[in-house]
């Protein structure tokens, strides 16, 4: 039982470039949510979904696109990195409202 | 976006100390307040969810107590050690997590 993976652990970008941040799943829950952390601000929501097929926008959406197409994998896409992207980046899912999230260990990506 | 903030910023205190931080948050509109721990290197960890006015939740040397009238959260460690060492995140919400910058606690032994 995997719970939430995240794959890359780790990745260099050079500015401009795009790539795409996996989050997958194995416990069914119905929410997903990216976050990035940045030193001294703590986690950012990102975007999240509740459901496959629904998505919104969280606090820092600009630059990010998400899709949902299935319960367990919702991928975040860097459209053309900039350095202000530089940043750890969480996946956490959730079975549902007011329930507790369970985090991935976190993409830590690097832009040049 | 909601306005969620931690203090203090930064804890020390020697093992077997008890210590508290606070959560405060927007009273209104209130769904759910949540405590993570967060042990460098790995990612945050669910403590507690709290949801109703006067709610207590106790896990083994910690407790959290919730305000919604007012607006604000207490964590507790008792007889704080060594391996509570840990940035304590709170957040609100109902899906989507408004997060707090954190307190970070560090235990001397």
């Amino acid at each position: 039982n995997a719970g939430v993976t995240q794959t890359p652990k780790f990745q260099v970008l050079k500015t401009g470039q795009s790539m795409t941040l996996q989050c997958a799943q194995d416990m069914n829950h119905e929410y997903m949510s990216w976050y990035r952390q940045d030193p001294g601000m703590g986690l950012r929501l990102i975007h999240y979904s509740v459901g496959a097929g629904i998505t919104d926008q969280g606090e820092v959406p600009n630059g990010y696109n998400v899709s949902r197409s299935t319960t367990e994998d919702f991928p975040l896409r860097l459209l053309s990195a900039a350095p202000s992207q530089t940043s750890v980046y969480f996946c956490a899912t959730g079975p549902g409202d007011n329930q507790p999230q369970h985090f991935g260990d976190g993409t830590r990506l690097s832009i040049l | 976006i909601l306005n969620v903030e931690q203090s203090p910023q930064s804890l020390h205190v020697q093992e077997g100390d008890s210590t508290n931080f606070t959560c405060s948050f927007p009273s209104s509109n209130f769904y759910a307040l949540h405590w993570y721990r967060w042990e460098t290197a790995k990612s945050p960890e669910a403590l507690f969810v709290m949801t109703l006015n006067g709610d207590e939740k106790k896990k083994g040397r910690i407790s959290a107590t919730l305000n919604t009238k007012e607006g604000y959260s207490y964590l507790y460690i008792k007889g704080s050690q060594p391996e509570d060492s840990a940035t304590y995140l709170c957040a609100a919400g109902r899906r989507a997590l408004t997060f707090g910058s954190g307190t970070r606690l560090q235990v001397q032994p």
